[in-house]
C-alpha cells in the first residue's frame, strides 16, 4: 500500500511570494490533516478536511493561508503571501474515518523562506 | 485546554533502556501517542495506548499511562544507535474529530 506523498519535497522562497504544496493521502482515506511544523517544536493542525468539507480550520491563518480538497482525494495548500515566520515544515497526513483509527503522514515539504 | 509537555533531550549508552516522559492536560483524550521522527523524514507512528489502560508492550517498547496524574512514558529496551530520533508524544483531545496535539519532542541521542 502507498504511503502519503507529499511534494514538493523543498520549497525556497522569498517573503512575500506564494507558494502551494500537495499532498495525496492513502487510497481510501476520508479524513485529511495539514500540520506545520516548526523548527524545535511538534507539529500544530492547521486544518482538516473529512471528504471534501472542511471540519475543523481554527487554527489556519486565512489572510494568508488557504486549503482544498475539491475531489475528496488530493489537497493543496497555499500560502499568499509567505512570511519569514512561515519557514516550517508542512505535514499531511491522512486516516479512514473512526477515532480509533491512527494518522498515517507524510514525509512534509520543508519551506524556508527568505 | 489542551497541552502536551516533554522533556527536551535524553542521552542514553546502546543497550541500556531510554524511558522518555510526557505529561498533558486533556483528561478527555481517548488515545495517546507516540511518534519517531528521524532526520528529513515524517512521522512513523511506533505505539498507542487507549486511555482505560495503564500499560501497553510491544516488543522492545512498553508504554505507562498513569491516567490519575496525567503521565505518559515509553521505555525502550536495549536501545540501538538506529534509535536516535525525536519522539514524540500525542493526545487526540477532545471531541471525536481525531486531531492529535503534539508535544515539542524528546531528542533522544544514543551513545555506541
Amino acid at each position: 500500500e502507498a504511503g502519503v506523498a507529499q511534494s514538493p519535497r523543498y520549497k525556497i522562497i522569498e517573503k512575500r511570494q506564494s507558494v502551494a504544496f500537495w499532498c495525496n493521502p492513502i487510497s481510501g482515506h476520508a479524513t485529511l490533516y495539514w500540520y506545520q511544523q516548526i523548527l524545535g517544536q511538534g507539529p500544530k493542525l492547521l486544518i482538516q478536511f473529512q471528504n471534501n468539507g472542511v471540519v475543523d480550520d481554527s487554527q489556519l491563518p486565512k489572510d494568508r493561508f488557504s486549503a482544498e480538497r475539491l475531489k475528496g482525494v488530493d489537497s493543496t495548500l497555499k500560502i499568499q503571501p509567505a512570511k519569514l515566520e512561515d519557514s516550517a515544515v508542512y505535514l499531511c497526513a491522512s486516516r479512514t474515518s473512526g477515532v480509533r483509527e491512527t494518522q498515517y503522514f507524510g514525509p512534509g515539504t520543508r519551506l524556508l523562506v527568505l | 485546554g489542551e497541552d502536551v509537555e516533554q522533556s527536551l533531550f535524553l542521552s542514553v549508552r546502546e543497550g541500556d533502556s531510554s524511558v522518555i516522559n510526557c505529561t498533558y492536560t486533556d483528561s478527555s483524550s481517548t488515545y495517546l501517542y507516540w511518534y519517531k521522527q528521524e532526520p528529513g523524514a515524517g512521522l512513523q507512528l511506533l505505539t498507542y495506548i487507549f486511555s482505560n489502560m495503564d500499560m501497553k508492550q510491544d516488543q522492545r517498547l512498553t508504554v505507562l499511562l498513569n491516567k490519575k496524574d496525567k503521565h505518559l512514558s515509553l521505555r525502550i529496551a536495549d536501545t540501538q544507535t538506529g534509535d536516535s530520533a525525536i519522539y514524540f508524544c500525542a493526545e487526540n483531545g477532545s471531541g471525536n474529530t481525531g486531531k492529535l496535539i503534539f508535544g515539542q519532542g524528546t531528542t533522544l541521542q544514543v551513545k555506541p
